[in-house]
């Protein structure tokens, strides 16, 4: 089975915590993006990795870190300081020289 | 800022009627084109991409204006399975440039 994975499914946090959502992918492609998708909104970036130990900031990083240990791998933790991070997120991947990105199933996030 | 604008609709069409969606772009330089579709409470898939010279897969087609920046989705005999929202997608640079979303416009056929 090949692609790309994210989990958990849904996810609820308590106010105050920490979580980290989960992406990965065996499709061998350089770069990774987390996007944020509020209800009747567009995708939103977050975190983009190019390479392995190496990311940018997107738009809207603020309250989220992410980490790029593994080519397949792009962990992001959504932090405390995050205000509003009830939403649903998706990790996407591609790279050259396809244009288009992929997405994965994607994380619901609620904070309770 | 760069922004993608659509119009969200819903557009409520009968089966078998021909449906189109307009989508514009503020950046000039954008360099790729794309239309995606997102079923309910699920990620975004590719759609098709979107050429110069305007492209058809099967009963979509799809046409780009960059002199107007102005991209256009056309669905022709509309099936059920078709109601998504679809998004307009626009890659600012070559390699590895990210993605800007539309708002997306959504698609409701029914019998």
């Amino acid at each position: 089975d090949g692609g790309i994975t994210q989990s958990p499914k849904y996810l609820f946090r308590k106010e105050g915590q920490n979580v980290t959502l989960s992406c990965e992918q065996n499709l061998n492609h350089d770069a990774m993006y987390w996007y944020r998708q509020d209800p009747g909104q567009g995708l939103r970036l977050i975190y983009y990795s190019q390479i392995v130990n190496d990311f940018q900031k997107g738009d809207i990083a603020e309250g989220y870190s992410v980490s790029r240990e593994k080519k397949e791998s792009f962990p992001l933790t959504v932090t405390s300081a995050q205000k509003n991070p009830t939403a649903f997120y998706l990790c996407g991947v591609g790279g050259i020289p396809y244009n288009e990105q992929f997405f994965g199933p994607g994380t619901r996030l609620t904070v309770l | 800022r760069k922004e993608v604008e659509q119009d969200p609709g819903p557009f409520n069409v009968p089966e078998g009627a021909t449906v189109a969606f307009n989508c514009t772009y503020s950046n000039s330089a954008s360099q790729s084109f794309f239309w995606y579709r997102q079923d309910c409470r699920k990620e975004p898939k590719l759609l098709m991409s979107v050429y110069s010279s305007g492209n058809e897969d099967g009963r979509f087609t799809a046409q780009l204006n960059r002199a107007s920046q102005y991209i256009s989705l056309l669905i022709r005999d509309s099936k059920l399975s078709d109601s998504a929202t679809y998004l307009c997608v626009v890659k600012e640079a070559a390699g590895y440039s990210t993605l800007t979303f539309g708002k997306g416009t959504m698609l409701l056929v029914s019998p």
